[in-house]
């Protein structure tokens, strides 16, 4: 398995500005993800950002409003732009193993928006 | 499209005994992987156990086993000799298979069952 890490662990931001989350990866994966994980939900897929492409994205999510980098093979960020009070959730990202049949994840970034 | 539904919100075991949380999934798939997850309050996903719909056997990890009855679409997670440190949100996901190079990634979670052990 994959040791990830996440920064920040947790952020409180007021209103309308923007936060970016790092996801850094001990080893070189090809797959990296994004979730959300909305207050006592389940997780949601943002998006999947492969390095070397442009991150994609799922229904309900756009890049104006996450944004992703992947510069490399062990690294991502997530944008979480023009917050609002709706976009506190934990974020977190994964990374495929393998064929990507198993997916480790990161501890999360608890963001509170005010 | 692929659906993923538990539909214990909350269960409770005492300490030593077992416990069986359910799952169901719909999808027209014949292709798949099924997953279960564990997040502890620390909120830090674990992977427990997967599962290969092509297997006709069901996996087992140590304390953790499934019952995957792909006719039913059911992926049940049996927790034998409960521990305190089961004490956990559990999640039931679905990856379809992509028979391209590599694969999509994508996991399709349940709304997650809360178990609670008790000493």
């Amino acid at each position: 398995s994959a040791v990830i890490s996440q920064k920040p662990s947790r952020d409180i931001c007021q209103r309308g500005t923007s936060l970016t989350i790092q996801c850094q990866v001990d080893s070189q994966v090809t797959m990296m993800f994004w979730y959300r994980q909305q207050p006592g939900q389940s997780l949601t897929l943002i998006a999947t950002a492969n390095q070397g492409s442009e991150a994609t994205y799922e229904s309900g999510f756009v890049i104006d409003k996450f944004p992703i980098s992947r510069p490399n093979l062990t690294f991502s960020t997530l944008t979480v732009s023009n917050m609002s009070p709706e976009d506190s959730s934990i974020y977190l990202c994964s990374v495929g193993a393998g064929y990507g049949y198993e997916q480790y994840f990161g501890p999360g970034t608890r963001l509170t928006v005010t | 499209a692929q659906t993923v539904t538990q539909s214990q919100p909350e269960m409770s075991v005492q300490e030593a005994e077992t416990v069986t949380l359910s799952c169901t999934y719909d999808t027209s798939e014949n292709n798949y992987y099924l997953f279960w997850y564990k997040q502890p309050p620390s909120r830090q996903m674990i992977l427990v156990i997967r599962q290969e719909a092509y297997k006709q056997q069901n996996a087992t990890e140590n304390r953790f086993s499934v019952n995957f009855q792909k006719a039913a679409k059911s992926f049940s997670l049996k927790i034998s000799d409960s521990q305190l440190g089961d004490t956990a949100m559990y999640f039931c996901a679905f990856m379809k298979h992509w028979s391209g190079s590599g694969n999509t990634g994508k996991l399709i979670f349940g709304q997650g069952t809360t178990l609670q052990v008790k000493p």
